[in-house]
């Protein structure tokens, strides 16, 4: 059973749009919610990241949504450009452990 | 700046034959993991480790192997490659509560 899932596996949007990025997960327990972001040959890395007590954080144009009763959150990018094509990892982690669970992930075209 | 290596960047490996990855960070961090990606599935924890000496079972550690020597060093081994193992593989450091930095990544292709 996977334990966080992301949605849609793929999306494509015109610079200038906003991007928004579906995730879910079942375990209550978890605390922590980064978002990774993989440039095609990179290595991925932490774009911005949430914790329950918050229902929204910001960065620039990246903004985590986050509703804890439906187990539910999403990445909204503004203004997107086509320098953030790249694949978008939801992430969770739990109160007890140092590991995170990756959702598969979100493959996001800009395109110009 | 958080450092991690990896070795190699790429390697062709046949089937039935020993696969041994290497990790080297000199964050100072305790813990270390490793990790697969393919397409559809994200980032899956094979193995990971709380400091030297130690090593923990991840998500899909069935055909994985794990050491961890020293605190600088985590290795990933396939004592019996199979084709389903080719992956990108990714290995990352991080400390309780903090961000993991992960490495470059090594492609590994199992004929």
């Amino acid at each position: 059973q996977q334990q966080v899932r992301q949605s849609p596996q793929s999306l494509t949007v015109w610079e200038g749009e906003t991007a928004i990025l579906n995730c879910s997960y079942e375990d209550s327990t978890f605390d922590y919610f980064p978002w990774y972001r993989l440039f095609p040959g990179e290595s991925p890395a932490l774009l911005i990241a949430i914790r329950p007590v918050s229902n929204k954080k910001e960065d620039g144009r990246f903004t985590i949504f986050f509703n804890k009763r439906e187990k539910k959150l999403s990445l909204h990018i503004t203004d997107s450009q086509p320098g953030d094509s790249a694949t978008y990892f939801c992430a969770a982690r739990g109160n007890a452990g140092a590991k995170l669970t990756f959702g598969g992930g979100t493959r996001l075209t800009v395109r110009p | 700046e958080a450092a991690v290596t990896q070795s190699p960047r790429n390697k062709v490996a046949v089937t039935g034959g020993k696969v041994t990855l290497s990790c080297n960070q000199t964050n100072n961090h305790n813990n270390m993991y490793w990790y697969r990606q393919d397409t559809g599935h994200g980032l899956r924890l094979i193995h990971y480790s709380y400091g030297a000496g130690s090593t923990e079972k991840g998500d899909i550690p069935d055909g994985y192997k794990a050491s961890r020597p020293s605190q600088e060093n985590f290795s990933l081994i396939l004592e019996l490659a199979t084709p389903s193992q080719t992956s990108v593989y990714f290995c990352a450091s991080g400390d309780w509560g903090n961000e993991q930095y992960f490495g470059p990544g090594t492609r590994l292709t199992v004929l």
